[in-house]
């Protein structure tokens, strides 16, 4: 079956950098995706990766190892916004998304 | 980025009856997806609604159950029909750049809560 595993909640503090791990088993692969979401609001897109290595957008990075089946989503210098849900997506064979189930992140000043 | 309107974004329903769910969107698109999320929970994909054609069911999801109109290009709608307790989540509408590469764009969700 096709799988996707990521923590169900992590806290962090205001100004720090946290680390949201996402691994994956699925039936090909074309690429994985990073989205947040507020409480009671639409996902919104953060990140997308089909090759290996770290990918950078401001305050947040993406990274992908395709062999360990592997990604993580890096926010530095959180701010109390950054409170959301994140979600980790692959796209498979199909170019089917399969969906993690999210990782609620607390940011604590 | 596609500016996506849904409608409604709330509602209270009673067991047995139905609700149909508008999307519009500022651009031509050639799919629109549905999705629901369940408190909690990850998104599942409901259908691929293609213009011109029947939509497209996921697995454990019928057209009996989940009707999707798609008149034109910017437009769809998903029925849920009737409603259970368990039918109680939020239902989004997206629509993607591509199959290949894009990233999927979501509209605000429509909150269903089945009494």
């Amino acid at each position: 079956g096709q799988n996707i595993d990521q923590p169900t909640e992590m806290t962090a503090t205001e100004g720090a950098i946290v680390q949201i791990n996402c691994t994956y088993q699925t039936s090909g692969f074309n690429g994985l995706f990073w989205y947040q979401q507020h409480a009671g609001e639409a996902p919104t897109f953060l990140s997308y990766n089909v090759l290996d290595g770290l990918e950078e957008k401001g305050r947040f990075s993406s990274f992908l190892s395709r062999s360990k089946g592997y990604s993580y989503l890096l926010l530095k210098e959180l701010q109390m916004k950054d409170s959301a849900s994140y979600l980790c997506a692959v796209s498979d064979s199909n170019y089917q998304l399969i969906w993690g189930a999210g990782t609620k992140l607390i940011i604590k000043p | 980025s596609a500016v996506i309107s849904q409608k409604p974004s709330r509602d209270i329903c009673q067991r047995g009856t139905s609700l149909t769910i508008q999307c519009q969107v500022d651009s031509q698109v050639t799919m629109m997806f549905w999705y629901r999320q369940q408190p909690g929970q990850s998104l599942t994909l409901i259908a691929t609604a293609n213009q011109g054609s029947e939509a497209t069911y996921e697995s454990g999801f019928v057209i009996d159950k989940f009707p999707i109109s798609r008149p034109n290009l910017t437009f769809s709608t998903l029925t849920v029909s009737n409603m259970s307790p368990e039918d109680s989540s939020i239902y989004l509408c997206s629509v993607g750049r591509g199959t290949e590469t894009g990233e999927l764009f979501f509209g605000e969700g429509s909150r269903l809560t089945v009494l």
